[in-house]
């Protein structure tokens, strides 16, 4: 079965450089969610996406932002990148019926 | 705050052990979902509990969520080494909608079972 798809898996950044994360979610699914994993802590939720529109937002900084394309993918950017912002990425997909998330592997980002 | 408590975080038991993790929190979830994630990889859904009281079994994995919906339990009969991980439980609130797959997961509990 097809899973959600996130790219890069790894990526690496210098300080104050720009950083763009793609999510490829499970065909059918509506609605889309990103999530930021620092090391040893447990996922935080960042923002949301149901049918295209932003459905909610997290502690997403405000030099991040989002969006979901007419394809239902979508990427997450990243301005100005802080060392703080290292973490692993992961997007999800879900059905709004069985409120059930799907994860996808992750990408690691790496600021130095 | 952490709004869902997770404990233990730590158990390292042997092969043939049973071992139960506990969610806890004072809020009233619309459901509870119970995740593996190994390192660098992705959360995977074990199972989603919604009503309360109600029980799940995934072989030897049971699940509990509590009447009140506040508290969930996963209990693992005649621990493996493969089920060694990270186990983490994250509920959802819905509130009205809006907040849908909002998860808020709790700290995690690291299971090393020895052979």
């Amino acid at each position: 079965a097809a899973g959600v798809i996130q790219s890069p898996r790894h990526l690496i950044k210098e300080k104050r450089e720009t950083a763009t994360l793609k999510c490829y979610p499970i065909p059918r699914h509506d609605t889309v969610y990103w999530y930021q994993q620092g090391p040893g802590q447990d996922p935080q939720f960042l923002i949301s996406f149901y049918e295209k529109m932003q459905s909610d937002k997290g502690s997403i900084p405000d030099r991040f932002s989002a969006q979901q394309f007419s394809d239902y993918h979508s990427e997450l950017n990243m301005s100005s990148l802080e060392l703080g912002d290292s973490a692993l990425y992961f997007c999800a997909s879900g059905d709004a019926n069985t409120g059930e998330l799907f994860f996808g592997e992750g990408s690691r980002l790496t600021v130095l | 705050t952490q709004l869902l408590e997770q404990s233990p975080q730590f158990l390292s038991i042997q092969e043939g052990e049973n071992l139960t993790v506990y969610c806890n929190s004072s809020s009233v979830f619309s459901s509870l979902q119970w995740y593996r994630q190994e390192p660098g990889e992705g959360p995977v859904l074990l199972v989603t509990v919604v009503t309360g009281g109600e029980v799940k079994k995934l072989k030897r994995l049971t699940f509990q969520f509590g009447d009140a919906r506040k508290d969930s339990s996963l209990h693992i009969t005649a621990a493996q080494p493969g089920d060694t991980g990270l186990y983490l439980c994250a509920g959802e609130v819905r509130d009205g909608g809006t907040s849908y797959g909002k998860l808020t997961f709790g700290q995690g509990t690291i299971l090393t079972v020895h052979p």
